[in-house]
């Protein structure tokens, strides 16, 4: 059982270059959640979606966009890389109403925009 | 605005004492509120308190909810060096988006 699958785990961006981070459930997960960790900051979420082909802003979601075509799988891009998406980003998946069961986490991806 | 506040934001104890950890929220329309840890990697799931008074533990940690006062706390007994990390404490909004505190950094001496 994969659970939650975020790649790649470490990457190193110049900055104005577009990327993509990989996020795969297999537990068919209706809920998932993509945080971005800086230091001192905690987890602040940027996108979210609550089921396939639906999604909606979190509380950082500038220079981001997602999309959820399937159930399975919710990718994050960055469109121009700047400088201030240097962090740490976790995918995240829950069974439904994601205050009643939780979050499963990906093992996240260590993002440096140069 | 919905919010979760932790404190303290760092704490360095000794192996064996007993640690209190704070949580406060203001969350409209609560359902729960959750506490993971989190080491090197990602955050892995501790409890979940949905009723007020009720303790939940699992070997030397256990939480308790005070629904009336917005307030949860994370008691560790007998640490261990082990229990160096992060904690954090997170509740769902209104439209049922996460939010996280910023995080308590537990250090323990050996």
């Amino acid at each position: 059982n994969a659970g939650v699958t975020q790649t790649p785990k470490f990457q190193v961006l110049k900055t104005g270059q577009s990327m993509t981070l990989q996020c795969a459930q297999d537990m068919n997960h209706e809920y998932m959640s993509w945080y971005r960790q800086d230091p001192g900051m905690g987890l602040r979420l940027i996108h979210y979606s609550v089921g396939a082909g639906i999604t909606d802003q979190g509380e950082v979601p500038n220079g981001y966009n997602v999309s959820r075509s399937t159930t399975e799988d919710f990718p994050l891009r960055l469109l121009s890389a700047a400088p201030s998406q240097t962090s740490v980003y976790f995918c995240a998946s829950s069974y439904s109403i994601a205050g009643l069961y939780g979050y499963t986490f990906g093992s996240g991806t260590r993002l440096t925009v140069v | 605005e919905d919010k979760v506040v932790q404190s303290p934001l760092s704490l360095v104890v000794h192996e064996g004492d007993t640690v209190t950890l704070n949580c406060s929220y203001e969350v409209t329309n609560f359902r729960s509120l959750l506490w993971y840890k989190q080491e090197k990697k990602a955050p892995t799931f501790l409890f979940m308190l949905t009723s007020s008074g009720i303790e939940k533990k699992s070997g030397r940690l256990s939480s308790i909810l005070d629904k009336k006062e917005l307030f949860s706390i994370l008691n560790i007994t007998a640490t261990q060096t082990g229990d160096s990390a992060i904690y954090l404490c997170a509740g769902p909004r209104r439209d049922d988006k996460i939010i996280f505190g910023k995080g308590t950094r537990l250090h323990i001496l050996p």
